[in-house]
C-alpha cells in the first residue's frame, strides 16, 4: 500500500521555467490537497480538490494551477517559476467526512 | 476566517519529562482535531486524533484533550524519548459543502528531547 506518492522528490528550476508536480493516491480518497512548507513555517494550503472534477483555491494560490486528472491523481503546475516559490511541496489526500489527511513525502523545489 | 493558534513554537525537555502542546481554534463548527508529527525530511504523519463528542483520548504515551466550550485542545506526551524530537502540528476541521472537510493547521511546535 503506497499511500500518497509524489514525484519528483527534488527539482531545481531556473526563474521563468515551468514544471508540473505529480501526486497520486491509491486509497480511493475523494479529496486531495497541495501544501507548501517554507523553512521554519507551517503548512500553507495552495489548492484543494474536494472531489473528482472540482478544484478550489487555498490560502496561497497565486502562481500555481492544478488539475484533478482523475480520482487518483492531482497535479500542481508552476507556469513561470519564481525564487519565492522555492519551498517543500506536500500533497495529501483524505476520505469524505472529517478524517485526517495522509501526506506524501514531499517535493523539494529550488528556483534559482 | 478559520484560524488555529498553536503554542509554544519551540519546546525543549529532558528525556523522561512530559511535554504539552496547546492549540485553540476559531470555527465552532470544527468537529475533528488531528495531530501530526513531522520528522526531518519527511511528510507529516498522523499520530492521534479526537472528535468533538470525546473529551480525551489516549494511545500509549500520547494523549489528547479537548475542551469544546473553550475551543482548546492539547497534546500530552509522557516519558519523552529522544525519538519524540520532531515538529508537531495540530489541526481543526472545517466543513465544506457535500460532506467534505478541510483541515486548518497550526503553525507547528518544534520539540527537542535531550538525553
Amino acid at each position: 500500500n503506497a499511500g500518497v506518492t509524489q514525484t519528483p522528490k527534488f527539482q531545481v528550476l531556473k526563474t521563468g521555467q515551468s514544471m508540473t508536480l505529480q501526486c497520486a493516491q491509491d486509497m480511493n480518497h475523494n479529496s486531495m490537497y497541495w501544501y507548501r512548507q517554507d523553512p521554519g513555517m507551517g503548512l500553507r494550503l495552495i489548492y484543494y480538490s474536494a472531489s473528482e472534477g472540482t478544484t478550489d483555491k487555498g490560502e496561497v494560490p497565486n502562481g500555481y494551477n492544478v488539475s484533478r486528472l482523475n480520482k487518483r491523481e492531482f497535479s500542481l503546475r508552476l507556469e513561470s517559476a519564481a525564487p519565492s516559490q522555492t519551498s517543500v511541496y506536500f500533497c495529501a489526500s483524505s476520505g469524505t467526512g472529517a478524517y485526517g489527511y495522509t501526506f506524501g513525502s514531499g517535493t523539494r523545489l529550488t528556483v534559482v | 476566517g478559520e484560524n488555529v493558534e498553536q503554542h509554544p513554537s519551540t519546546l525543549s525537555v529532558q528525556e523522561g519529562d512530559s511535554a504539552v502542546i496547546k492549540c485553540t481554534y476559531s470555527d465552532s463548527a470544527s468537529n475533528y482535531f488531528p495531530w501530526y508529527k513531522q520528522e526531518l525530511g519527511k511528510g507529516p504523519q498522523l499520530i492521534i486524533d479526537i472528535r468533538s463528542n470525546v473529551g480525551e483520548k489516549k494511545d500509549q504515551r500520547i494523549a489528547v484533550t479537548l475542551n469544546k466550550t473553550a475551543k482548546h485542545f492539547s497534546l500530552h506526551i509522557t516519558e519523552t524519548q529522544p525519538e519524540d524530537s520532531a515538529v508537531y502540528f495540530c489541526a481543526a476541521s472545517t466543513p465544506l459543502s457535500g460532506g467534505y472537510n478541510k483541515l486548518i493547521f497550526g503553525a507547528g511546535t518544534r520539540l527537542a528531547v535531550h538525553p
